[in-house]
């Protein structure tokens, strides 16, 4: 597809369960990003990956949650034992970096969000 | 520390009249680059505009330019002749990032709410 695909886009859970949310990014897009946005917030970054590897993943917030890219191009954000505090809009972005004067850059084009609502 | 402040949680413009969204940053790194989105209701961000901190002029896209003053930390951004569909929510990031290896994170702002009223 032309942009950043993400499934579900509305995910309605109990606590306790187990919910994966997928983002597909534009194709040839290395760098991969998974976001939070907590509802009045700007979003919070969870983890980050360069190719398969996750090159930093400083933002998640516990053990209860993992991502995987075994591919490089699709990714999956895995939430175990969810909490109504899991609650939130995940955001997956993808960018093909490029280096210009020793810098990375590269625009972050952002999917429409999976809304993840925790009973 | 907070790295990206956005001091207007909500502005209130009359369509047609130019707009000034304040941002401020906090950074020791001398390599960084500055973005701002937009997120209308439907919730996708939207990429407008970026400004590198080594960019001589200030970025301009459209209807958008940025006011970079470095000296001072603020990447303010300005929409010119605003129009109904200027109004979303938009959010000032911040990527810090000198290893060629590997980019940092993009660090956001809260945000500021952009009503045009016609």
């Amino acid at each position: 597809g032309a942009g950043v695909s993400q499934t579900p886009s509305n995910k309605v859970t109990e606590k306790g369960k187990y919910v994966e949310l997928r983002c597909d990014p534009i194709s040839g897009h290395t760098a991969l990003y998974w976001y939070r946005q907590s509802l009045g917030q700007g979003p919070e970054f969870l983890i980050y990956f360069q190719g398969t590897g996750a090159a930093d993943d400083s933002g998640l917030p516990n053990d209860r949650f993992f991502a995987v890219r075994p591919e490089g191009s699709v990714s999956t954000l895995k939430i175990q034992r969810t909490e109504r505090g899991d609650s939130a809009v995940y955001l997956c972005a993808s960018s093909l970096l490029r280096s210009s004067g020793g810098l990375l850059t590269g625009e972050l084009f952002f999917g429409e969000g999976s809304r993840l609502t925790v009973l | 520390a907070q790295k990206i402040t956005q001091t207007q949680p909500g502005m209130f413009v009359q369509e047609k009249e130019a707009v000034t969204l304040d941002c401020t940053y906090d950074t020791s790194d001398p390599s960084y680059g500055l973005f701002w989105y937009k997120q209308p209701s439907s919730g996708e961000m939207i990429f407008p505009i970026y400004q590198g901190s080594y960019d001589q002029q200030n970025a301009t896209e459209g209807r958008y330019s940025l006011n970079f003053q470095k000296a001072r930390k603020s990447a303010n951004l300005v929409i010119s002749a605003s129009q109904l569909g200027d109004s979303a929510m938009y959010f000032c990031a911040m990527r810090e990032s000198v290893i060629i290896q590997g980019a940092q994170k993009l660090v956001f702002g809260q945000g500021t709410r952009l009503t045009i009223n016609p």
